[in-house]
């Protein structure tokens, strides 16, 4: 079955430090790949797609490259801040049949940026 | 808009109970899921719709029903709370199907005792 991989947080870093968060997929056909963002106590909100190999999705100084060769997905940012400080998500989705998709996180990795 | 509205915020239910979360959106997004998130184990989909009317299960749905008679709402219902239901749910709308992104609600946060 599907499956998305993410690197085992937590994850600390300072301020103004690179940002990498390893994603891998396993999964049949073209799915397309994503990356969400959780803060403390809200709901999970999107942070950027990817819908075809070598696209790159990017939002918020955040960028990703849809590797198909690597089956990868991975988070960068160059100079993190305070208010990054979150939990991330990685997932993909793709079509399960008929008119229905399938969409499969990761289990979340939590950044945490300190001054 | 309000976008994904989820009702009660927080909820504190004992063994055996039934409940209903009500999930709500604006958007008319056909496509509207229920997940649930636990430490350790990302999100997991308990039951999705794809337009009113028509509801499936997704990756974990024992112990939980939907139904889908508009558009716009999509509740949960926990049929006897189990402890193993302690849980934050989220239900997410989505206006099409692959490549489209997910909007999700602010989470109902359930302990079952």
């Amino acid at each position: 079955g599907d499956s998305v991989t993410q690197m085992e947080g937590p994850v600390t870093l300072s301020e103004e430090a690179f940002l990498t968060i390893n994603c891998t997929y396993t999964a049949t056909g073209y799915p397309s790949l994503f990356w969400y963002v959780q803060y403390p106590g809200e709901g999970l909100q999107l942070l950027l797609k990817a819908t075809k190999a070598d696209d790159k999705g990017s939002n918020k100084g955040f960028e990703a490259t849809y590797r198909k060769e690597t089956t990868s997905f991975h988070l960068e940012k160059g100079s993190v801040q305070v208010s990054d400080s979150a939990v991330y998500f990685c997932a993909l989705s793709r079509p399960s049949g008929g008119s229905n998709y399938k969409l499969t996180f990761g289990k979340g990795t939590l950044l945490t940026v300190n001054p | 808009n309000a976008g994904v509205t989820q009702t009660p915020k927080f909820q504190v239910l004992k063994t055996g109970q039934s409940m209903t979360l009500q999930c709500a959106q604006d958007m008319n997004h056909e496509y509207m899921s229920w997940y649930r998130q636990d430490p350790g184990m990302g999100l997991r989909l308990i039951h999705y719709s794809v337009g009113a009317g028509i509801t499936d299960q997704g990756e974990v749905p024992n112990g939980y029903n939907v139904s889908r008679s508009t558009t716009e709402d999509f509740p949960l219902r926990l049929l006897s709370a189990a402890p193993s239901q302690t849980s934050v749910y989220f239900c997410a709308s989505s206006y099409g199907q692959q490549g489209y992104e997910q909007y999700f609600g602010p989470g109902t946060r359930l302990t079952v005792t």
